[in-house]
């Protein structure tokens, strides 16, 4: 069963704490991304990843940094936390365009 | 980013009824997809639509892609308890890159 897992469900942080969310993919995807979901928002694109140690800027990636030193592991890096990242994250990998994005469960986090 | 827009946001209808769900962009997209999110997991693919014009079933679940790929709808005919979630439209814009665009999700909720 192909499978993204994160490392955590849930989280809490406090404000100016360094937070990492860690997502490991076993599909051998090239592609990886991550996601913030806020309630009427939708799903923000933050950074994703198209190769090991290459990455590009979503639409929201101020305050948050990434990290692909392996294919299959993908980080998201808080430097310094804030309440308004207060979110669920989500991890996705695919293959390429046109094809099914794999989903992690999520990470709930809360900056206290 | 180009934006999908979809609607309606909210949807609460009894067992047995029908639905539909929009998704609209003024962009052109090499493809769309839907994805069904339950709380507290990531979304899951249901289908992805290719070609203009293309109809795509799935039991009682009706996909269409638009003529000129701009927009897409999920039909549910004799809706279940069980089809309540979150339904999100998601696209690969063309002529770009490998990350997805969503829309801000539709949250179902179907009473028995």
């Amino acid at each position: 069963d192909v499978k993204v897992t994160q490392s955590s469900r849930y989280l809490v942080k406090r404000t100016g704490e360094k937070v990492f969310l860690e997502c490991v993919q076993d599909m051998d995807h090239e592609n990886m991304f991550w996601y913030r979901q806020d309630p009427g928002l939708g799903l923000r694109l933050i950074y994703f990843s198209y190769d090991v140690k290459m990455k590009e800027k979503g639409d929201i990636p101020e305050g948050y940094s990434v990290s692909r030193e392996k294919k299959e592991r993908f980080s998201l890096i808080l430097e310094s936390a804030s309440t308004n990242q207060t979110s669920m994250y989500l991890c996705a990998s695919r293959w390429t365009v046109n094809t099914e994005a794999f989903f992690g469960q999520g990470t709930r986090l809360t900056v206290v | 980013t180009q934006l999908l827009e979809q609607s309606p946001q909210f949807l609460s209808i009894q067992e047995g009824e029908n639905l539909t769900v929009y998704c609209n962009s003024s962009s052109v997209f090499s493809s769309l997809q839907w994805y069904r999110q339950e709380p507290g997991e990531g979304p899951v693919l249901l289908v992805t639509v290719v070609t203009g014009g293309e109809v795509k079933k799935l039991k009682r679940l009706t996909f269409q892609f638009g003529d000129a790929r701009k927009d897409s709808s999920l039909h549910i005919t004799a809706a279940q308890p069980g089809d309540t979630g979150l339904y999100l439209c998601a696209g690969d814009p063309a002529n770009s890159g490998y990350a997805l665009n969503f829309g801000k999700g539709t949250s179902l909720l179907v009473t028995p």
